[in-house]
């Protein structure tokens, strides 16, 4: 199953996108690119998924590169409330209990 | 509203006791799973089920122990044969097993 890689840290500015990036250069044709975010001493939260083609909901868009090896989660507004640790999946198609959790990346929000 | 619900939310265990930590779905999903998650680590899985009177190991099973008697409920039971025991443990379901995870708030265990 692929791993994938994020920076340990980030920091944003409030009001401004936060770009967090994912490299998953391992990734094979079946498997998605997932996204959670963990708020401090909670449970992970869904936050979009996408295999091929550029996704977009209500709370992020996610841009996956053409021969898909990386990723970027865009939230395109950044409030204090987004601070959390972000996290990058590759999840085969057919098995969640193949998911990988790495580290992700910290993002802080600041005023 | 659906969701997940644990509990407790906070547990303090002596060594030597099991304890049983409770999970509970409305969202009519068919897979729940336990990870556990440590300091500094990424969470990981100890069992999962996929229906009801069937559950598999995850990757850390040992000195755990499951149930499935309805698809609702998913407890999981630390036992003394754990040993390293505290940690926050999560619960998470989905409708299928390709779907989103909705994960539930938690449980911190504290073996003293």
């Amino acid at each position: 199953d692929a791993k994938t890689t994020q920076p340990p840290s980030m920091d944003c500015a409030e009001g401004r996108a936060a770009n967090l990036p994912c490299n998953h250069s391992t990734i094979s044709g079946n498997e998605y690119v997932y996204w959670y975010r963990q708020i401090h001493s909670q449970g992970p939260q869904y936050i979009i998924h996408g295999l091929k083609n550029n996704e977009t909901n209500e709370m992020a868009s996610l841009i996956i590169t053409e021969d898909r090896k990386s990723s970027t989660l865009i939230l395109p507004h950044a409030t204090l409330r987004d601070t959390a640790v972000y996290y990058c999946i590759v999840l085969n198609a057919g098995n969640n209990r193949k998911l990988i959790w790495g580290l992700g990346t910290s993002l802080a929000v600041n005023p | 509203d659906g969701g997940i619900t644990q509990s407790p939310k906070y547990l303090f265990r002596k060594e030597g006791q099991n304890v049983t930590l409770s999970c509970e779905q409305n969202l009519n999903h068919d897979a729940m799973y336990w990870y556990r998650q440590d300091p500094g680590q990424g969470l990981r899985l100890i069992y999962y089920s996929q229906i009801v009177n069937d559950f598999q190991k995850g990757d850390i099973a040992e000195g755990y122990s499951v149930s499935r008697e309805k698809k609702e409920s998913f407890p999981l039971t630390v036992t003394s044969a754990q040993k390293n025991p505290t940690a926050f443990y999560l619960c998470a379901s989905t409708k299928t097993r390709t779907g989103e995870l909705f994960f539930g708030e938690g449980s911190r265990l504290t073996v003293l």
